[in-house]
């Protein structure tokens, strides 16, 4: 089982609907959550980051976590196409710990 | 404000030789985290050094090295390099030892043949 588990995707959305991103984890030791987002051939960029049961906003985007169900998830509203990106949930139990990434594409 | 930079940016090296990346952090930053990127594996983390000390390490045969300077600045070593190293590797910056501020560098892409 990986540590940090990811729909690989795609995930197609339209324009102006609502993105759901989620990522599993196996260690229940883990403190941290991270959604990074990275376009194709850039580098990864944090987006939000959340530590405590619940969601977190900032903007359009909402992080929610769940640690009893050891799931964390990533929404966006009112999805753009400059949304279109790999979006990467990382996690710390001792060291940050990446899944391998959703890829998200909104169509105009 | 500049943000992390890494050099060289491309690499081209053919197998047992070695390598040494380097990264400059941001100003004020004192953590530097190395990471793998691979299509087959993604984002794997390598090592993290804090004010010149190695604070965590990830699951790398010892081929792969590092270290700080006092002036924050990092490197990472590759010995022997094998075909299965080609590979993005990435630094990250953070002023401290938390990662809700960190930054990615643009990354060394190194091609082994």
């Amino acid at each position: 089982q990986k540590e940090v588990e990811q729909n690989s995707g795609p995930l197609s959305v339209p324009e102006g609907a609502i993105a759901s991103l989620n990522c599993t984890y196996s260690d229940r030791g883990s403190q941290s959550f991270f959604w990074y987002r990275q376009y194709s051939g850039k580098s990864p960029e944090l987006i939000m980051f959340i530590y405590s049961n619940g969601d977190k906003e900032d903007g359009r985007f909402t992080a929610q976590l769940n640690k009893a169900s050891q799931y964390v998830s990533l929404l966006i509203r009112d999805s753009q196409p400059s949304d279109s990106a790999t979006y990467l949930c990382a996690v710390i139990p001792d060291k940050l710990i990446f899944g391998t990434g959703t890829r998200l594409q909104v169509f105009p | 404000k500049a943000g992390v930079t890494q050099t060289p940016r491309y690499l081209i090296k053919t197998r047992g030789q070695q390598v040494t990346l380097s990264c400059s952090p941001i100003s004020g930053h004192r953590s530097v985290s190395w990471y793998q990127q691979t299509p087959g594996q993604g984002l794997q983390f390598l090592f993290e050094y804090f004010s010149e000390t190695q604070r965590n390490k990830g699951n790398f045969p010892g081929r792969f090295s590092g270290r700080q300077f006092s002036n924050s600045r990092s490197e990472m070593n590759v010995s022997t390099l094998e075909l299965g190293d080609s590979a993005l590797y990435l630094c990250a910056s953070s002023r401290d030892t938390d990662y809700n501020e960190q930054f990615f560098g643009p990354g060394t892409r190194l091609t082994v043949l």
